[in-house]
């Protein structure tokens, strides 16, 4: 079964950081780009970072540059992100998600996350 | 990085047929046929139903469709189902390892 557990979610200070694990299993982890994606309490889903299969490029959505650093440790089929300058607005249910796919046979990079986590849920606040 | 904009609800009655748009730019929507959309029921994760626009995951059923015009996509729910009541996202890569939400429609099945 594809699967993907996140853990690490916690009540933080602002200001403060945290650690988010991810841990895939189910399918070759080194074949497949990851991203986080977060969610706000009753608000809509927002593309956080992603990163290619071998981590040698990265992304991150602008209202976390700076801030947060994802990596992955394709060994233990994990992924992680590393929030620090934490601040009330990223307070989120944080999903791990399973990104791009290059078909070499087909010489066609798949553009989609087709496999979520749960979600670990981060808190913020004094 | 603006979010994609798509209607913020949209309902129909059972059997018929309901349509949300996901409006972009020329530098993801417009840029790439790499749209994908999502539902999510009440308390779940979301789950993919549509990617590269058109492309429906095994065991998505038929009756969602998806389609794009310029810097627009839609999602179109065929035969609408109780079932079918959920939040809906569009997403866009926009680049360089970089993605773009829609910010939800809500459908609501009469």
């Amino acid at each position: 079964e594809v699967r993907l557990v996140e853990s690490g979610g916690g009540a933080v200070r602002p200001g403060g950081s945290l650690t988010l694990s991810c841990e895939a299993s189910g399918f070759m982890f080194d074949d497949y780009d990851m991203s986080w994606v977060r969610q706000a309490p009753g608000k809509g889903l927002e593309w956080v970072s992603a990163i290619n299969w071998n981590g040698a490029s990265i992304a991150y959505a602008d209202s976390v540059k700076g801030r947060f650093t994802i990596s992955r440790d394709n060994a233990r089929n994990s992924l992680y992100l590393q929030l620090s300058s934490l601040r009330a607005e990223d307070t989120a249910l944080y999903y791990c998600t399973r990104g791009a796919y290059y078909d070499i046979l087909r010489a066609v990079y798949y553009y989609y996350m087709d496999v979520w986590g749960q979600g670990t849920t981060v808190t913020v606040s004094s | 990085q603006s979010a994609l904009t798509q209607p913020r609800s949209v309902s129909g009655s059972p059997g018929q047929s309901v349509t949300i748009s996901c409006t972009g730019t020329s530098s993801d929507v417009g840029n790439y046929n790499s749209v994908s959309w999502y539902q999510q029921l009440p308390g779940k994760a979301p789950k993919l139903m549509i990617y590269d626009v058109d492309q429906r995951p095994s065991g998505v059923p038929d009756r969602f469709s998806g389609s794009k015009t310029g810097n627009t996509a839609s999602l179109t729910i065929s035969g609408l189902q109780a079932e079918d009541e959920a939040d809906y996202f569009c997403c866009s890569f926009a680049g360089t390892y970089t993605y773009v939400f829609g910010l939800g429609t809500k459908v609501t099945v009469l």
